[in-house]
């Protein structure tokens, strides 16, 4: 039983275009949430996260949007880069226990 | 600041061998995460620790694995005997409580053969 869900195990987008990953999940009992994104023969490196009392988290270049009532989130990347080319981790968590991860979504950002 | 250190990087083994792996966290972390991560999948909780108590360890498969924290600093997980399916990156993080954001190292490459 997958809790949370990243339905494309791969994008494509144009640089200097939106880039927007998405991430579905089942347990209301999550009550944060957060990207990670990682490159190939590294760990994943924190992005940035969201908590369930928000719907918008801004950082740079990076938004995510929380849609509590739909279970579903969004890491919007504006505008894309090819340095973004990797593989982003949807994540969530409920109070101080385990955060359960996504299959990831690999992002290509063609120059 | 120093990030997560892992070793070895990358480890190949004959099914049957055992094997260790090293965790050093972030310094001031309390909370260190050994994760595994299969092909194709997001990262699995093993076993977390909060200083040297282990807070959950329920997806550990405790017949073959085992892991300790002893000094509530640097940990290690170890494998015996391996098996095929554990070929996998085990990955290791740490935050500086429960609940709070966790960095990873870069992980631990295990080939079973």
């Amino acid at each position: 039983d997958q809790q949370v869900k990243q339905n494309s195990p791969s994008l494509s987008v144009q640089e200097g275009r939106i880039s927007i990953l998405n991430c579905d999940y089942t347990n209301s009992m999550f009550d944060y949430f957060l990207w990670y994104k990682k490159y190939p023969a590294e760990g994943p490196t924190f992005l940035i996260s969201i908590s369930s009392i928000k719907d918008k988290n801004e950082d740079g270049r990076f938004t995510v949007f929380l849609n509590k009532s739909a279970k579903h989130l969004s890491l919007h990347i504006v505008p894309s880069q090819p340095g973004d080319s990797a593989v982003y981790f949807c994540a969530a968590g409920a109070g101080s226990y385990q955060l359960t991860f996504g299959k990831g979504t690999k992002l290509s950002v063609i120059p | 600041e120093a990030g997560v250190a892992q070793s070895p990087r990358y480890k190949i083994i004959e099914k049957r061998q055992s094997v260790a792996f090293w965790c050093n966290p972030i310094s001031g972390h309390a909370t260190l995460y050994w994760y595994q991560q299969i092909l194709g999948q997001g990262p699995k909780l093993l076993i977390q620790f909060q200083n040297n108590g282990v807070v959950d360890d329920s997806q550990l498969p405790k017949d073959r694995f085992s892991a300790e924290r002893l000094k509530g600093v640097d940990s290690t997980l170890k494998i015996q005997p391996a098996k095929l399916e554990d070929s996998a990156v085990y990955l290791c993080a740490s935050s500086v409580g429960m609940g709070e954001t966790q960095y990873f190292g870069p992980g631990t490459r295990l080939l079973v053969l």
